[in-house]
């Protein structure tokens, strides 16, 4: 299957600072990437939805300012998340389509914030 | 009620037993049906998706879409302890491109 990376997998900050998630799409190019929150033993919570050379949607509840998503090209997509604190301290996980419907994940980023 | 039901477990079996996964839906627009496998602190592994209704096989994995009564199944024959995994249910429409999930089934696989 299509190749996502993700980067970094595992991230410690301190509170207040800021943190920058990538996902890329290795071997396919990507016009659309969604950005997902996994607590402990739940699923998936769609976050944003990320399109290419055009603002992210974001998913009623979530701060679009606190959870700054760019997709400046058809192979990268940014999460920053601002100004963080321990409450944001999640697993973020991105994935891409790839055609019609199979979408492909990355590995996931464990966030912790100290 | 969520759009995706799935039953939590954990399940638990034997090695070598055939498993059975299952969920429900309640919207009608739902046209796309995929399976992950999720191991801990991982990324959800993308293992069969079917288009509308049918059956669709992979090596030791079969699943199953039933439109009439909205149930997606998947089966997994000679489980194996790599097996044990967390397996998530997914859908979408044809209009939003994001999938919406269940919330995943705990399977074990005891060697």
């Amino acid at each position: 299957g299509a190749v996502v990376s993700q980067h970094p997998s595992r991230v410690i900050c301190k509170s207040g600072t800021s943190v920058k998630i990538e996902c890329r799409s290795l071997d396919f190019q990507a016009t659309t990437m969604f950005w997902y929150r996994q607590f402990p033993k739940q699923s998936l919570m769609l976050m944003a939805t990320s399109n290419e050379g055009s603002k992210a949607t974001y998913e009623q509840g979530v701060e679009k300012d606190k959870f700054l998503i760019n997709h400046a090209s058809l192979t990268l997509s940014t999460l920053t998340v601002t100004s963080a604190h321990p409450e944001d301290s999640s697993f973020y996980i991105c994935s891409a389509l790839t055609g019609e419907a199979e979408a492909f994940f990355g590995q996931g980023t464990r966030l912790t914030v100290v | 009620q969520k759009e995706v039901e799935q039953d939590p477990g954990p399940l638990s079996v034997p090695e070598g037993a055939i498993v059975s996964l299952n969920c429900t839906y309640s919207n009608s627009a739902f046209q796309y049906f995929m399976w992950y496998r999720q191991y801990s602190r991982k990324g959800p592994e993308l293992l069969m998706y079917t288009y509308s209704s049918g059956n669709k096989e992979d090596g030791r994995f079969t699943a199953q879409v039933d439109k009439s009564s909205k149930y997606i199944s998947l089966f997994i024959r000679d489980s194996q302890p790599s097996d044990s995994a967390t397996y998530l249910c997914a859908s979408r429409g044809t209009g939003r491109r994001a999938l919406t999930f269940g919330s995943g089934t705990r399977l074990q696989v005891q060697p």
